[in-house]
């Protein structure tokens, strides 16, 4: 059965205070690993689908890379504005057409 | 081009009342998938509808939930009976084809609130 375990739950930074967030997971034939980001009260808005291992693909200050285990989202020099929660999700051969979440990280970033 | 359309946001029922949840895709898209929001908790998959066929419902609770997706009209999801267990987000998604690493796209969501 695919899994995605995200890595820390909550994570607080200072505003310019770069850091990573991880995403383990486990599915048998990746199709597509896909990052999203969630504000309180709304629905999750698309950020990136990576396909391959060592594929990065890059928008403002985030950067996501994968490996044939985990993703990291990378942000760099936080603001206060990206302080959301992060939902890392695959989707896999055996899993159908169904795309398995994370329960995301949530992050907070200080002015 | 207009997202997916949800509605109502907000809902509140009362035990043992319906609940009618719809959804409109983004243009173009043939694929819709409903989602499970609980306070502090992921989202899990609850079914996955092409128009007129329910393609995978294994993550729908097997009594009280049905979904459907007609050929002219939104995508509905329907609690009978609602409990209040089922108060959640409900969210919907829709892509352009399935499989593949097809990117889903999300609704604002349904906030359903059973007193």
């Amino acid at each position: 059965e695919d899994q995605v375990t995200q890595s820390p739950e909550a994570l607080r930074l200072q505003e310019g205070e770069s850091s990573s967030l991880n995403c383990s997971y486990t599915v048998s034939g990746l199709r597509g690993l896909f990052w999203y980001r969630q504000d309180p009260g709304k629905g999750p808005e698309f950020l990136f689908t990576l396909y391959s291992a060592g594929e990065e693909k890059e928008k403002e200050r985030l950067k996501a890379t994968l490996t044939k285990k985990e993703s990291f989202l990378h942000i760099t020099a936080p603001k206060p504005e990206d302080s959301a929660t992060y939902l890392c999700a695959v989707q896999g051969n055996t899993g159908g057409f169904k795309t398995i979440f994370g329960a995301g990280t949530r992050l907070f970033v200080k002015a | 081009n207009a997202g997916v359309m949800q509605n109502p946001r907000h809902l509140v029922r009362r035990r043992g009342q319906e609940a009618r949840l719809r959804c409109s895709p983004v243009k173009g898209h043939s694929h819709v998938y409903w989602y499970r929001q609980l306070p502090e908790e992921g989202l899990k998959f609850m079914v996955y509808l092409q128009k007129e066929n329910i393609i995978d419902e294994s993550g729908m609770p097997k009594e009280r939930f049905s979904a459907e997706f007609p050929k002219e009209g939104p995508s509905i999801l329907r609690i009978q009976q609602v409990v209040r267990g089922d108060s959640a987000a409900y969210f919907c998604a829709s892509s352009p084809m399935a499989g593949d690493g097809n990117t889903i796209y999300f609704g604002e969501g349904s906030w359903l609130t059973v007193v």
